[in-house]
């Protein structure tokens, strides 16, 4: 079956650092891959997402690319911010019209001043 | 636009009660489903629904109930409650496009069964 690997956490980074959450999936077809963050207390929002191979994701300075080669989704940010300290999920969906997720473990990241 | 919403946002349940988690999306999206999040597991899929009418297991069904009256609700049954269950569930709407899928997360339902 569908299979989403992520870093295990969590991660402590000054804050203007530079971020990596590796993410490796398995997957039978050509899935969709998302990136999903929860900050404290509040549901999971839709970071970024990209439907096939080398397509790029970015949102608020984050970015990812689907690296079918190494299935791979990577989530990678330039400088991160207090306000980026939350909890970053990796997902995958395995067909277009497939509503049905499977996520990774989840990444805890803290930004500390 | 309230998007999808759930309640209640916080239940305490004794062993062997039962109680209804409810979901509401706005957006007219014809699928909808149920997660729940446990401590290092991620989400796990529980039901989910294609449209009014329909509604299938996910990876984790024992225990629940769903069912699919109107496109806006979806409830989530848990029909004895047990311990097990203990969990934080989250709603989820999506649509499909050209562009692939977009899923909507409510703000989830923390549950705890003693």
């Amino acid at each position: 079956g569908d299979s989403v690997t992520q870093m295990e956490g969590p991660v402590t980074l000054s804050e203007e650092a530079f971020l990596t959450i590796n993410c490796t999936y398995t997957a039978t077809g050509y899935p969709s891959l998302f990136w999903y963050v929860q900050y404290p207390g509040e549901g999971l929002q839709l970071l970024l997402k990209a439907t096939k191979a080398d397509d790029k994701g970015s949102n608020k300075g984050f970015e990812a690319t689907y690296r079918k080669e190494t299935t791979s989704f990577h989530l990678e940010k330039g400088s991160v911010q207090v306000s980026d300290s939350a909890v970053y999920f990796c997902a995958l969906s395995e067909d277009f019209g497939n509503e049905k997720l499977t996520f990774g473990t989840g990444t805890r990241l803290t930004i500390i001043p | 636009n309230a998007g999808v919403t759930q309640t209640p946002k916080f239940q305490v349940l004794k062993t062997g009660q039962s109680m209804t988690l409810q979901c509401a999306q706005d957006m007219n999206h014809e699928y909808m489903s149920w997660y729940r999040q446990d401590p290092g597991m991620g989400l796990r899929l529980i039901h989910y629904s294609v449209g009014a009418g329909i509604t299938d297991q996910g990876e984790v069904p024992n225990g629940y109930n769903v069912s699919r009256s109107t496109t806006e609700d979806f409830p989530l049954r848990l029909l004895s409650a047990a311990p097990s269950q203990t969990s934080v569930y989250f709603c989820a709407s999506s649509y499909s496009s050209d562009l692939g899928n977009t899923i909507y997360f409510g703000e989830g339902s923390w549950l705890t069964v003693v």
